[in-house]
Parts: structure tokens; sequence; C-alpha cells
């Protein structure tokens, strides 16, 4: 079946640290893949997503590359601020017939020091 | 603006109470979707639905129930309300795989 496997937090950096959060995934056929935040009090956002293999999905100056030869799509920024402290989720998406579903990864908390 | 909205963002009601989580979006997608996220983070599907008079049970068994008669609307019941459903309800649509999901920010049910 389908699933994810997403790097345990909480993690705590300094701010302008650099941050890589890994996501591995198994899926069958060929998934789309995105990366969502929550921060404090709210409902996910979509951060970045990649399409196929190789893509590079990129936003807020977070980056992540769809490897499919490894199914991994890890996350990263190279200079992390306060602002940037959030939960973040790790999600395949394949839809199939008529089925659509996103398996989320367990989520990983960021907390970054001043 | 096509959006997702959830109302109420917050509700604290006694036990034994009905109560109906209001979903509606905006975008016209066909695709719905309810999970409850337990305070460790993790999100639970208990409810999809692909269309108009479709519904489906997620992947953690839910007392609640969902009802989905016209395409813009996703409500979510519960007929007696219990502690243990104490929990952040999120509410999310799709327009197709390569788009995402698109979530409402939450209501936070507190049984007392």
């Amino acid at each position: 079946g389908n699933s994810v496997t997403q790097m345990e937090g909480p993690v705590t950096l300094s701010e302008e640290a650099f941050l890589t959060i890994n996501c591995t995934y198994t899926a069958t056929g060929y998934p789309s893949l995105f990366w969502y935040v929550q921060y404090p009090g709210e409902g996910l956002q979509l951060l970045l997503k990649a399409t196929k293999a190789d893509d590079k999905g990129s936003n807020k100056g977070f980056e992540a590359t769809y490897r499919k030869e490894t199914t991994s799509f890890h996350l990263e920024k190279g200079s992390v601020q306060v602002s940037d402290s959030a939960v973040y989720f790790c999600a395949p998406h394949r839809s199939y017939s008529s089925a659509s579903k996103i398996i989320f990864g367990s989520g990983t908390r960021l907390s970054i020091r001043p | 603006e096509a959006d997702i909205y959830q109302t109420p963002r917050y509700l604290v009601i006694g036990t034994g109470k009905k109560i109906t989580l209001e979903c509606s979006q905006t975008m016209g997608h066909d695709k719905m979707y309810w999970y409850q996220q337990d305070p460790g983070m993790e999100l639970h599907l208990i409810h999809y639905s692909y269309g108009v008079n479709s519904t489906e049970k997620g992947d953690l068994s839910s007392e609640s129930t969902v009802s989905r008669i016209r395409t813009e609307h996703f409500p979510l019941t519960l007929e007696s309300a219990r502690p243990s459903h104490t929990s952040q309800y999120l509410c999310a649509s799709s327009g197709g795989q390569i788009y995402g999901y698109t979530f409402g920010s939450g209501t936070r049910l507190t049984v007392v």
C-alpha cells in the first residue's frame, strides 16, 4: 500500500541555520508530491509541490526535488527564520480511477530560536 | 475569491449534544475530505466524498456522519457528542492529483 515516512521531530534550529526535513514514500504508480505547512491554530497550507520526476518545487525559500529513484522528497531551506516555526507534512497524492487520496506523513514540528 | 470555509472555528459543547460542523468550498471541487487531527499532529481521514450523493468512511473509524447534497457543501454531524470527540477537525477539497488539497482553517471541538 501507499505510505510515507517523515523525519521525526521536534526539530529545533537557530535562526539562519540550514534546514533539511527528510521524506520518503512508497506508492503505486506515479504520485504527485507535496509539502504542507501548518502554523499554530490554523489549517494546513500548500507549501510546494512537484508533479513528475526531477521536478523541483519551491516557495518562500523552501525547495524539494522529486527523486523517483530514491522515492524521496526532502524539504530544504538555506536560512530559516523564526516565522518558519510550524509543523510540516510530506504528502504523496495518487489518483487512480475515481479514487484520490493523499497520504500524509506524521508531521515534523520545527522551532526556530532567535 | 475561491476558498474553503469551516465554521465554527471553536466550539465548546456539553456531552450528549448534537452538533454539525460546516464546510463549504467555492472552487467547484468534486472531491472533499474530513480529517481529525490529534494533539500529536497526525492527520486521520474520517470521511470523504467524490461528488454529490457520494460519501465513504475513511481510515479512522468515527461516530460522525456526513452528507453531500450539494457540490459545495460537506457538513459533518455528531448525533451525541462525547469527551472522546474532543479534537481538531479539518475539511479539505481537491481539484485533482496535480493540485493537491485546499484546507479550511479547522474547527477545534471541545466536549465537556
